[in-house]
Parts: C-alpha cells; sequence; structure tokens
C-alpha cells in the first residue's frame, strides 16, 4: 500500500524568506502525487500534481515541487512567502493499482512572521 | 459557479443523537467522497461513490452512513454507533472515481458535547 510522509507538523518563516515544505512518499509502482492548501475553517484546494510528466512540477500561488524518484520524494517550495501563504499543506499520492485512491500525508501548517 | 455546498458550516449535538450532514454539488461530478480530518491525521476516507444509488465503504465507515439519491447529493448520516464524531468534515467529488484530484467543500464541524 502506497503512504505519505510529511516532515515537521509546523513550518515557521519570515515573509520573503524560502518555504521548503518535505513529502515523502512509499509506493512500489509509479506514483501521482499531489500538494493541496488547506486555509482555516475551509475546504482543500489542488495547489500542483505530478503524473509522471515533467518532474519539476509549477502549481498557483507561485508554488512548485520536483518529483525525485531516488528520493521518493515531492517537496514543495516557494521562493519567496507571503502572509497569504499562512495555511495548512498537504501532501498526496495515488497509485492506479490501488484505483487511485488517495492517500493524504499528516498535513505541516507554516506559519509566516512579518 | 460551479461548487460544492456543504450544510451546516457548524454543528452541535448530543451524545446519543444521529446527525445529517449535507453536500451538494453542481460540478457535474459522478464521483463524490467524505473525509474525516483530526489535527495532526490528514483526512481520512468515510464513503465514496462513483454513481447513483452505490457507493463504498472508506478506511473508516463504522458508526456512519450515506445515501446516493441523486447525482448532486451524498448525505452524510453521523450516528450515535461512532464512537468519537466530533471532528471536521470534508466533502469533495471529481470528475471520476478516484481521479486523484478532488474538489472539495468548505466543510462541516461537528462538536459532540
Amino acid at each position: 500500500a502506497q503512504s505519505v510522509t510529511q516532515l515537521g507538523s509546523h513550518v515557521s518563516v519570515s515573509e520573503g524568506a524560502l518555504v521548503l515544505l518535505r513529502c515523502n512518499y512509499s509506493s512500489s509502482v509509479p506514483p501521482y502525487l499531489f500538494w493541496y492548501v488547506q486555509y482555516p475553517n475551509q475546504g482543500l484546494q489542488l495547489l500542483l500534481k505530478y503524473t509522471s510528466a515533467a518532474t519539476l512540477v509549477k502549481g498557483i500561488n507561485g508554488f512548485e515541487a520536483e518529483f525525485k524518484k531516488s528520493e521518493t520524494s515531492f517537496h514543495l517550495t516557494k521562493p519567496s512567502a507571503h502572509m497569504s501563504d499562512a495555511a495548512e499543506y498537504f501532501c498526496a499520492v495515488s497509485v492506479e493499482a490501488a484505483g487511485n485512491k488517495l492517500t493524504f500525508g499528516g498535513g505541516t501548517r507554516v506559519l509566516v512572521k512579518p | 459557479d460551479g461548487g460544492i455546498t456543504q450544510s451546516p458550516k457548524y454543528l452541535f449535538r448530543k451524545e446519543g443523537q444521529n446527525v445529517t450532514l449535507s453536500c451538494e454539488q453542481n460540478l457535474n461530478h459522478d464521483a463524490m467522497y467524505w473525509y474525516r480530518q483530526d489535527p495532526g491525521q490528514g483526512l481520512r476516507l468515510i464513503y465514496y461513490s462513483q454513481i447513483v444509488n452505490d457507493f463504498q465503504k472508506g478506511d473508516i465507515a463504522e458508526g456512519y452512513s450515506v445515501s446516493r439519491e441523486k447525482k448532486e447529493s451524498f448525505p452524510l448520516t453521523v450516528t450515535s454507533a461512532q464512537k468519537n464524531p466530533t471532528a471536521f468534515y470534508l466533502c469533495a467529488s471529481s470528475i471520476a472515481l478516484l481521479a486523484g484530484e478532488l474538489f472539495f467543500g468548505e466543510g462541516s464541524r461537528l462538536t459532540v458535547l
């Protein structure tokens, strides 16, 4: 079965600094990978997805993620944090062999300091 | 605008009572899902449905029930058998079953007093 581990349940960054959120996956077959963002008391919104095309994926709001098969990672980055980036971020994985069922990580809450 | 509407946003219930959470979508999506969110645990799948009058248990279906009488609607009932029902509940939909890219509602927060 596939699984996702997000390193760090909370991350604090200064406004204008690099945002780096770590995600490692476990899967015996090629995965599809996703990052979702959740603002307080709201549902999740898709940031970006990897579906076996380019390994560097660009998403909304200036975020991007790189798929590294050798490291089984899909870390999310943004060069310069903005106050509006304060939210919780979820990494998720799915595989065709499991019917494309999404498995979510535990989430990383981002705090942006002025 | 197309989207998913969940109601109520906040709900309180006493122990032993059943409660039904509403989920309506106008995206013309075939598949719909219910997730439960608890702090630090990510999202866990309760039930999902591919088509009308058909639904499947997810990872934590015990104490919950659903129906899918219309394509647009997928209500979730939290029964008195659910041991720890206080949580944030999210409804989602996708074009096809388990297609990966989900569209979420804004959630319903249930608190058991």
